[in-house]
């Protein structure tokens, strides 16, 4: 059973700033691998997928990058609405849909 | 405007049902495939159930195969979510959402594009 593991669990970084979450897999999985932004009391919103096209929407600061087993989501220019949890999840293998631990951007 | 809202969440006591029920609006319910997320208080998210269009397909994580039971209304645009013998464990947020499916490998898999609010069930007594 492949696993997603996000790193670091906490990121803190100053608004302005560039922040690079990692996303590794147990497995490969090309490049089927999507990134979500979570605010509190919010439902997961779809930033990446394909692991590097953006959603509709989805502001130019974020980007993704990677495959096979290694993602990145970097946000550059931190603004106020970027500080939340970001999850990866992986759609290539067995079980379908499974999503990271995820990682917390807060303000440092 | 693209909407899910789902409804339905309650305090229930463990061996309990619940119905969990989420209503579309602003795309074509009909040719969508349908999905219930969850995440347990303080924790990551975890796919449980998929239906397919004309809801003849059907897909569950094992933790509630045999419990939980998907089924849609075309017609009413709504999803649901039918809950039996609850456990503290199925304590959380669910979501309901529209997943994007794709075959990869010869595999069905998916992720999401459109997520409801949430709503919130928890198992205790």
């Amino acid at each position: 059973e492949g696993v997603l593991r996000q790193s670091p669990v906490t990121l803190s970084v100053s608004p302005g700033e560039r922040a690079t979450l990692s996303c590794r897999a147990s497995q490969s999985l090309g490049t089927n691998v999507a990134w979500y932004q979570q605010k509190p009391g919010q439902a997961p919103r779809l930033l990446i997928y394909g692991a590097s096209t953006r959603a509709t929407g989805v502001s130019a600061r974020f980007s993704g990058s990677g495959s096979e087993t290694e993602f990145t989501l970097t946000i550059s220019g931190l603004q106020s609405e970027d500080f939340a949890v970001y999850y990866c999840q992986q759609y290539n293998n067995w079980p379908p849909g499974t999503f990271g631990q995820g990682t917390k951007v807060e303000i440092k | 405007e693209v909407q899910l809202v789902d409804s339905g969440g309650d305090l229930v006591q463990p061996g309990g049902s619940l119905r969990l029920s989420c209503s579309a609006s602003g795309f074509i319910f009909s040719s969508s495939w349908m999905s219930w997320v969850r995440q347990a208080p303080g924790k990551g998210l975890e796919w449980v159930a998929n239906i397919g269009e004309d809801g003849s397909e059907k897909y569950y994580v094992d933790s509630v195969r045999g419990r939980f039971t998907i089924s849609r209304d075309n017609a009413r645009k709504s999803l649901y979510l039918q809950m039996n013998n609850l456990r503290a464990e199925d304590t959380a947020v669910y979501y309901c959402a529209r997943p994007l499916v794709l075959i990869v490998n010869t595999m069905y898999n998916f992720y999401f594009d459109i997520w409801g609010r949430g709503t919130l069930v928890t198992v205790s007594s």
